[in-house]
């Protein structure tokens, strides 16, 4: 089946633009979480939703945010883009909560911020 | 809150050779714990991961780590590297109420020589 797909892979935004990321979890995974990795800070959690809800949220600034929807797709924005903001964002989706399944991540979406 | 220590950025082995990769970690509970790797572009994939039991966890591609609670350790070996090993190995610790929120390593990339 298929893994977890997130679009777009790769783009290029201005300081002070927007931009939102998409991700489709593997079918049946109702769970969904973000995070971030940069050279300088690693792997940093950014929020986990579940059933349309957020569970959890990382220490990121109020510009990022994000949703699930019912079909268990989620999108996450971030808001006023600054330069420390490229990185590469990625998606993982697992059954449901704990950690007895498996996070299933996706190849990531590669924002550069000029 | 929990923290994750790889302390070695880089390792380079011959191919063949055996591998140990280093994790600490800071978590005041039982810690739920995971060994990832991600080749260039892509995402992560799950090598192991350990929750509780027996402290020796065998995963996939022949790796294998090792819990030791006294040395807050959870070290990632492998008997005989192959050249296709070549990737960055990341330690990642979990708490039981944090869902999907995993605290990851700073990473250790490996390099395979012929």
């Amino acid at each position: 089946k298929a893994g977890v797909t997130q679009t777009p892979r790769y783009l290029i935004k201005t300081r002070g633009q927007q931009v939102t990321l998409s991700c489709s979890p593997i079918s049946g995974h109702r769970s969904v979480s973000w995070y971030q990795q940069t050279p300088g800070q690693g792997l940093q959690f950014l929020f986990e939703y579940f059933s349309e809800t957020q569970r959890n949220k990382g220490n990121f600034p109020g510009r990022f945010s994000g949703r699930q929807f019912s079909n268990s797709r989620s999108e996450m924005n971030v808001s006023t883009l600054e330069l420390g903001d490229s990185a590469l964002y990625l998606c993982a989706s697992r059954i449901g909560q704990g950690h007895t399944g498996e996070l299933f991540f996706g190849e990531g979406s590669r924002l550069t911020v000029l | 809150a929990q923290s994750v220590t790889q302390p070695d950025i880089h390792i380079t082995v011959s191919e063949g050779a055996s591998l140990e990769l280093r994790c600490n970690y800071s978590y005041g509970a039982t810690p739920y714990l995971f060994w990832y790797v991600q080749s260039p572009g892509q995402g992560l994939q799950l090598l192991l991961k350990y929750f509780s039991g027996d402290t020796l966890v065998q995963g996939i591609k022949g790796f294998e780590a090792e819990f030791k609670r006294s040395q807050s350790s959870f070290n990632l070996r492998k008997p005989s590297v192959h050249w296709s090993d070549a990737a960055e190995y990341f330690c990642a610790v979990g708490a039981n109420n944090a869902g999907n929120m995993l605290t990851f390593g700073g990473g250790t990339r490996l390099m395979v020589k012929p």
